[in-house]
């Protein structure tokens, strides 16, 4: 069975700092893995995606993320934090595509000024 | 404009009571599922639909039954509600047999006295 761990339910950094979101999943099969962001009071939003290929996957408002087959890892990179980046994100793997979605528990990002 | 609506947005309601959940769609997608998010942000599927075909049901509560008139809705009926039912319920939808992305609503907020 598919499962997902994401290391920290809550990350704190400076605006400008460098964002780091850790996500480790488990899959028998090659995955389909997603970050979504969930802004308060609000519904999920897709980041990115990786389903095959280019391993480094770009997404909106500057985040990427890097599939790491020998680590089962897939963690979220942002450069440079900004306060609009204050929100909830959630990492998710899928089996045969977007049918069934296996979210981590979510990690809360504040960010400081 | 909305891709995926829910309504209503809150629900405060007693327990024993029965209510419905409605979510429609304007994507022209066939497949829609409800999510479930407990006070923890801990999102777990409940069920998908696939051209108005129940196609997974994640062992929920049989207190909980969902109703797809036609592929651009899918409707969640809850009788006789308890305290533990209170969460957001998050509707989804996306293409079958893709890696396409699951779009999700706003959330439904019901909260149970």
């Amino acid at each position: 069975a598919q499962s997902v761990t994401q290391l920290g339910s809550h990350v704190s950094v400076s605006e400008g700092a460098l964002v780091l979101l850790r996500c480790n999943y488990s899959s028998s099969v090659p995955p389909y893995l997603f970050w979504y962001v969930q802004y308060p009071n609000q519904g999920l939003q897709l980041l990115l995606k990786y389903t095959t290929g280019a391993t480094l996957v770009k997404g909106i408002n500057g985040f990427e993320a890097e599939f790491k087959k020998s680590e089962t890892s897939f963690h979220l990179t942002k450069p440079s934090a900004h306060m609009s980046d204050a929100a909830e994100y959630f990492c998710a793997v899928s089996e045969g595509g977007a049918q069934k979605l296996v979210f981590g528990q979510g990690t809360r990002l504040t960010i400081n000024p | 404009d909305t891709a995926v609506s829910q309504t209503p947005k809150y629900l405060v309601t007693q327990m024993g009571n029965d209510k419905s959940i409605k979510c429609e769609q304007n994507l022209g997608h066939d497949t829609m599922y409800w999510y479930k998010q407990d006070s923890k942000k801990f999102l777990k599927i409940m069920f998908s639909y696939n051209n108005k075909e129940l196609i997974i049901n994640e062992t929920v509560p049989n207190r909980f039954s969902p109703k797809s008139p036609d592929k651009a809705h899918l409707n969640l009926h809850i009788n006789s509600l308890e305290l533990g039912d209170s969460a957001v319920y998050f509707c989804a939808s996306t293409y079958s047999g893709t890696t396409d992305t699951q779009y999700f609503g706003p959330g439904t907020r019901l909260t149970v006295l």
